[in-house]
C-alpha cells in the first residue's frame, strides 16, 4: 500500500519558534489534509487544502497545497507548548481513498 | 453530535480468542473506515465501506471481517486473535473530501 513520504519524524523546539514540515508523494492527490493527533486520541483534523497552490491558515497554522499535487506544506508559527503532538497528513486520490504519513511528532520545550 | 464513537476503549485479548469492535457515527455520512495505527507506520487501512450494504478490503484485510450493520454502524470482527494485531484501531467517516476519526480502541493480544 501507499504511504505518504512525511518529515521530519520528529522535532524538539523551544516555545515562540516557528514550526515547518512536509509531506510529499509519488502520487498526484485531488485534496491533501493536516491532522494532529494527541496521546490516547484519534486523529483531528486541522486543515483540508482542495485546490493546486491553496494557501489556507487556521489561526497559527499554515498550510500549502503543491503546485505538482503530490506535495503538502504545514507550518505552526509561535509554537505553544499545547502544540506537542503528532501531525499527519493525508492525501486523497481521484479513486477516492485516503493515504496517510508516518507522522511528524512535535515536542515543544517551554 | 457525538461525531464518531468507539467502543471498547481498551481490549486485553488472548491468543484465539475472538471479539468485535463495534463504530458509530451520528453524521449521516455514507462511507465509513477501519484503520489500524502501529509505531512507526502511521494509519494503515484495513476495510472500509463506501455505503451502507457494501464492503471493500483495504491494505491490511487478513485476520478481519467487517459488517456495516447501518448507515450509522461499521463493526470490526477479529475471529481468532493473533499478537500480531496487536495496535491501535481507528474507525473514521468520511464526507465529501474529509475524513472524522473515532478515539481509537486499544487491543493488546497476548
Amino acid at each position: 500500500g501507499q504511504q505518504l513520504n512525511q518529515s521530519p519524524q520528529s522535532m524538539f523546539i523551544q516555545e515562540g519558534e516557528d514550526v515547518s514540515m512536509n509531506c510529499t508523494s509519488s502520487s498526484i492527490f485531488n485534496t491533501w489534509l493536516w491532522y494532529k493527533q494527541e496521546p490516547g486520541e484519534g486523529p483531528v483534523l486541522l486543515i483540508a487544502l482542495y485546490k493546486a497552490g491553496e494557501l489556507t491558515s487556521n489561526g497559527r497554522l499554515t498550510a500549502q497545497f503543491g503546485i505538482t499535487r503530490k506535495d503538502s506544506f504545514l507550518n505552526i508559527s509561535a509554537s505553544i507548548p499545547s502544540d506537542v503532538g503528532i501531525y499527519f497528513c493525508a492525501g486523497l486520490n481521484t479513486g477516492n481513498q485516503f493515504y496517510f504519513g508516518t507522522g511528524t511528532s512535535l515536542t515543544v520545550i517551554p | 453530535n457525538a461525531g464518531v464513537t468507539q467502543t471498547p476503549k481498551f481490549q486485553v485479548l488472548k491468543t484465539g480468542q475472538s471479539m468485535t469492535l463495534q463504530c458509530a457515527q451520528d453524521m449521516n455520512h455514507n462511507s465509513m473506515y477501519w484503520y489500524r495505527q502501529d509505531p512507526g507506520m502511521g494509519l494503515r487501512l484495513i476495510y472500509y465501506s463506501a455505503s451502507e450494504g457494501t464492503t471493500d478490503k483495504g491494505e491490511v484485510p487478513n485476520g478481519y471481517n467487517v459488517s456495516r450493520l447501518n448507515k450509522r454502524e461499521f463493526s470490526l470482527r477479529l475471529e481468532s486473535a493473533a499478537p500480531s494485531q496487536t495496535s491501535v484501531y481507528f474507525c473514521a467517516s468520511h464526507l465529501r473530501w474529509e475524513q472524522f476519526f473515532g478515539p481509537g480502541t486499544r487491543l493488546t493480544v497476548l
